[in-house]
């Protein structure tokens, strides 16, 4: 089966500038996550979807962050005005059903904040 | 609060020789706990869950609820084995977020 994929792969931007990242789950898979991974950490979630309802975004920084899965398929994340401590891999995973499914995650896209 | 520890950040040992990667977390309730790995230049990967109590390449782990750990164990590493590591669990008081450890890099020396 096809896996799950990201783009773009890397970017850097200036801070106070906007980005946005796209992801496409592995087909059939309800529920989609979207992680930051800043460097020497683990990866930490940002927000979950089940179908295209959000089962938790507590760790979002709403402020600046947001995020949609249209149609219950594709996401995108977004980060607008962008800061220095947003440089980051930023991950994102699909599962069949819940956390408690193994997630299978892209490639990642890494975030450079200048 | 749920947390994942791993409290080492590096863990160097000759092939052939047994291997223990740490983990132990702090969750009221009955979580998932997985093991997922991160092999050079690949995309993170599930290793095995406790759920299943499979031995995936020679690699296998016992959640114990008393102490609260689930460390990840191969009695003969190899060469192929070095990679990042990282524990995660499943739970929360919506039975939803996953949280994962900060990892550890395993170095398999020849």
């Amino acid at each position: 089966e096809a896996g799950v994929a990201q783009s773009p792969r890397y970017k850097i931007i200036e801070k106070r500038q906007s980005v946005a990242f796209w992801c496409n789950p592995i087909s059939g898979h309800a529920t989609l996550y979207w992680y930051q991974q800043i460097l020497g950490q683990g990866p930490k979630l940002l927000i979950q979807f089940q179908n295209n309802g959000v089962v938790d975004d507590s760790q979002l920084p709403k402020d600046r962050f947001s995020a949609e899965r249209l149609k219950g398929v594709d996401s995108t994340l977004k980060i607008q005005p962008a800061k220095l401590e947003d440089s980051a891999v930023y991950l994102c995973a699909s599962s069949q059903r819940g956390p408690h499914y193994e997630q299978y995650f892209g490639p990642g896209t890494r975030l450079t904040v200048t | 609060a749920q947390r994942v520890t791993q409290p080492e950040k590096l863990l160097s040992v000759f092939k052939g020789a047994p291997v223990e990667l740490k983990c132990n977390y702090s969750y009221s309730g009955s979580p998932e706990l997985f093991w997922y790995v991160q092999y050079s230049r690949q995309r993170l990967q599930l290793l095995l869950r406790h759920i299943s109590r499979e031995s995936i390449k020679g690699f296998t782990a016992d959640l114990n609820k008393g102490e609260t750990s689930f460390h990840l164990k191969k009695p003969f590493a190899q060469e192929e084995d070095s990679a990042m590591y990282y524990c995660a669990l499943s739970g929360g008081s919506g039975g939803f977020k996953t949280i994962f450890g900060a990892g550890t890099r395993l170095f398999v020396k020849a």
